[in-house]
């Protein structure tokens, strides 16, 4: 099974909520990752876990905030975004960042996001 | 650092014939290839990998890779297109120096566009 599901599948929301986007994967990966993809270019890193501890973070602005409660979920809170944050939010997992790159990352379907 | 890159922003092949994405990289160090396809509003499916051995890879769909070290290339291949198999392909590459976690570094995408 190289399932990860994220929820919710869509989202619009105003510059001045705050929602949250949900990932979990049940394959016993201790890496899980987050992309930002904006429409025909490549995904971009945003956040890397690492057993349960962030790893990474690509100067991405505090309005994202990750978090991991166990090696099973990822979260994204989102506050204050600005229109041009929408875009597919992905979150991917692998088995472990420290076993010499040769990781395949596993996608999950997405998150749709609209800031209005 | 490391780079992908995809020549092609789209490659046009009629159902039955056989059909070639390319993808050429930069990296330092022993590199780890892979190949991903999105379909429209959906996550990236994990097709293919290349970590060392055998240059030619097999792969889901029937979709194979050929890497070549000294042109520094890792095309994806398939002997007989199908309609189904338009998408958008992603080249990925992670460089396999130790010494920390390596990003993967996605090419900028090859649409493939299949005709009846």
């Amino acid at each position: 099974d190289t399932e990860v599901t994220q929820t919710p599948k869509h989202l619009v929301m105003g510059m001045t909520n705050k929602k949250s986007l949900k990932c979990e994967q049940h394959m016993g990966h201790r890496a899980m990752y987050w992309y930002k993809q904006k429409a025909k270019k490549p995904p971009e890193l945003m956040f890397v876990y690492s057993y349960e501890k962030l790893s990474i973070n690509e100067s991405v602005p505090s309005r994202f905030s990750p978090e991991c409660p166990n090696s099973s979920l990822l979260n994204l809170h989102l506050h204050a975004l600005q229109p041009e944050d929408s875009a597919l939010y992905l979150c991917a997992s692998s088995q472990d960042r420290l076993a010499g790159g040769t990781d395949t990352q596993y996608f999950g379907p997405g998150t749709r996001l609209t800031v209005l | 650092a490391q780079s992908v890159a995809q020549p092609e922003d789209q490659v046009n092949v009629a159902e039955g014939n056989p059909l070639t994405v390319k993808c050429t990289y930069s990296v330092s160090g022993n590199p780890y290839l892979f190949w991903y396809v999105q379909y429209p509003n959906r996550g990236l499916q994990f097709l293919l990998k290349y970590i060392t051995g055998d240059n030619l890879v097999k792969g889901s769909y029937g979709f194979e890779a050929e890497f070549n070290k000294s042109q520094t290339s890792f095309h994806l291949k398939k002997p007989s297109a199908l309609v189904s198999d338009s998408a958008l392909y992603f080249c990925a590459v992670r460089g396999g120096n130790s010494g920390g976690y390596q990003k993967v570094t996605f090419g900028t995408g090859t649409k493939l566009q299949v005709i009846p």
